[in-house]
């Protein structure tokens, strides 16, 4: 069974521009959540979807966005990049947002 | 507001050594606790899921309990190696569809 796919996993940008994350789940897995991880702040969430629905978000700036896709596949994006999203953006996926995560390898980012 | 720490934040044992890494959580209402472990520059790995009615699961040379009345958990590793050398986090689910994480254990055993 293959494990959650998360697309690119290295990419640097400037401040200003936008960028588009990916992250596709466990086969089967309806919830996909977004965190962000970074060394002053450990992991924090960004959101969860199940069946292409937000069902919660965290606290962070409407720059953050995201969807997710009728076959699960979910997406994150950052407008107008600030040099402090620069992060390890980590998806994570689950049967139902209650049986545990299960997370991919993360995408990268660094913002000069 | 739950809140999740982990104590210590690192600890570095000989190879062979039996440990405990501990994790507490400030709100008791919890769904389910739930152990990783991240290699450095990697995603994370699950490693035990703890159910709120469940007091204790295994999992190979791993042991994880949990004591909700007291916003408690703990892993125990048995037999450690230097494979075992790794980030160790722990997460709870206040039952809002997220989970709250600690910082994080930093392990290393050495051989």
């Amino acid at each position: 069974k293959a494990g959650v796919t998360q697309t690119p996993r290295y990419l640097i940008k400037t401040r200003g521009q936008q960028v588009t994350l990916s992250c596709s789940p466990i086969s089967g897995h309806r919830s996909v959540s977004w965190y962000q991880q970074t060394p002053g702040q450990g992991l924090q969430f960004l959101f969860e979807y199940f069946s292409e629905t937000q069902r919660n978000k965290g606290n962070f700036p409407g720059r953050f966005s995201g969807r997710q896709f009728s076959n699960s596949r979910s997406e994150m994006n950052v407008s107008t990049l600030e040099l402090g999203d620069s992060a390890l953006y980590l998806c994570a996926s689950s049967l139902d947002g209650a049986w545990g995560l299960f997370f991919g390898e993360g995408s990268r980012l660094t913002v000069l | 507001k739950q809140e999740v720490t982990q104590i210590p934040a690192a600890l570095s044992v000989p190879e062979g050594e039996n440990l405990v890494l501990n994790c507490s959580f400030t709100d008791s209402a919890i769904y389910n606790l739930q152990w990783f472990r991240q290699d450095p520059g990697k995603g994370l790995t699950s490693l035990l899921l703890i159910q709120s009615s469940q007091r204790e699961q295994t999992s190979g040379r791993l042991n994880a309990s949990l004591d909700k009345s007291s916003g408690r958990s703990t892993l125990y590793i048995a037999a450690s190696q230097p494979g075992d050398s790794a980030t160790y986090l722990c997460a709870v689910r206040p039952g809002t569809y997220k989970y709250i994480f600690g910082t994080g254990t930093r392990l290393k055993v050495l051989a």
